[in-house]
């Protein structure tokens, strides 16, 4: 079983949706939470940031993390087409070396 | 703003064949990585380093892979003899510091195919 496990989608939605993506881990020892968006032929970018459990917010992207069921999800409010892309959690200890990825999940924004 | 370069963007080889890919981190950035991200998954890293030192390749195929960064600037990763199974995407990254939160600037990556 992987560590970080994500529903790969495609997820389609409406112009103006509000988009949950989420990701479910197994180790405890993960402190340190990213989304990145990837978009067709580029390398992935860093959209969040999260320590510890909580919801940080910035503009129309909401990161929530629940540490007791070892869950993070990601919201998109008033999605745009140019939100279509793929979204990649990421999360590491903070002792290890590197980051532990999910599979990504293919999101559409349809106009 | 600074960006990752990667060169080619595209390489198409057959198998047995060497391969070898080129990434040039943002200025002053300390850190480089080598991830390999196979269509459908996420980036699985390869190789990290820190300066021209490597301080982890436990998950490089050391018997076919390769990766020097001789002046702790640009890096090469290179492929001996390509197998089928090394089509992926294969990306650069590279950061500030050392930290495994610092934030990670990704290249647009080498797409390998491998016939």
């Amino acid at each position: 079983q992987k560590e970080v496990e994500q529903d790969p989608g495609p997820l389609s939605v409406p112009e103006g949706a509000i988009v949950s993506l989420n990701c479910t881990y197994s180790n405890s020892a993960f402190q340190y939470f990213m989304w990145y968006r990837q978009y067709s032929r580029k390398g992935p970018e860093l959209l969040m940031y999260t320590y510890s459990s909580g919801n940080k917010e910035d503009g129309r992207f909401t990161a929530q993390v629940d540490k007791s069921s070892k869950y993070i999800s990601l919201f998109i409010r008033d999605s745009q087409p140019s939100d279509s892309a793929t979204y990649l959690c990421a999360m590491t200890s903070g002792s290890a070396r590197q980051l532990t990825f999910g599979s990504g999940t293919q999101l559409t924004v349809l106009p | 703003e600074a960006e990752v370069a990667q060169s080619p963007r595209y390489k198409i080889t057959e198998k047995s064949q060497a391969v070898a890919f080129w990434c040039d981190p943002i200025s002053g950035h300390a850190t480089l990585y080598w991830y390999r991200q196979i269509l459908g998954q996420g980036p699985e890293l390869l190789v990290q380093f820190q300066d021209e030192s490597v301080v982890d390749d436990s998950q490089l195929p050391k018997d076919r892979f390769s990766a020097e960064r001789l002046k702790g600037v640009d890096s090469t990763l290179k492929i001996q003899p390509a197998e089928l199974g090394d089509s992926a995407m294969y990306l650069c990254a590279s950061s500030l510091g050392s930290l495994n939160t610092d934030t990670q600037y990704f290249g647009p990556g080498t797409r390998l195919t491998v016939l």
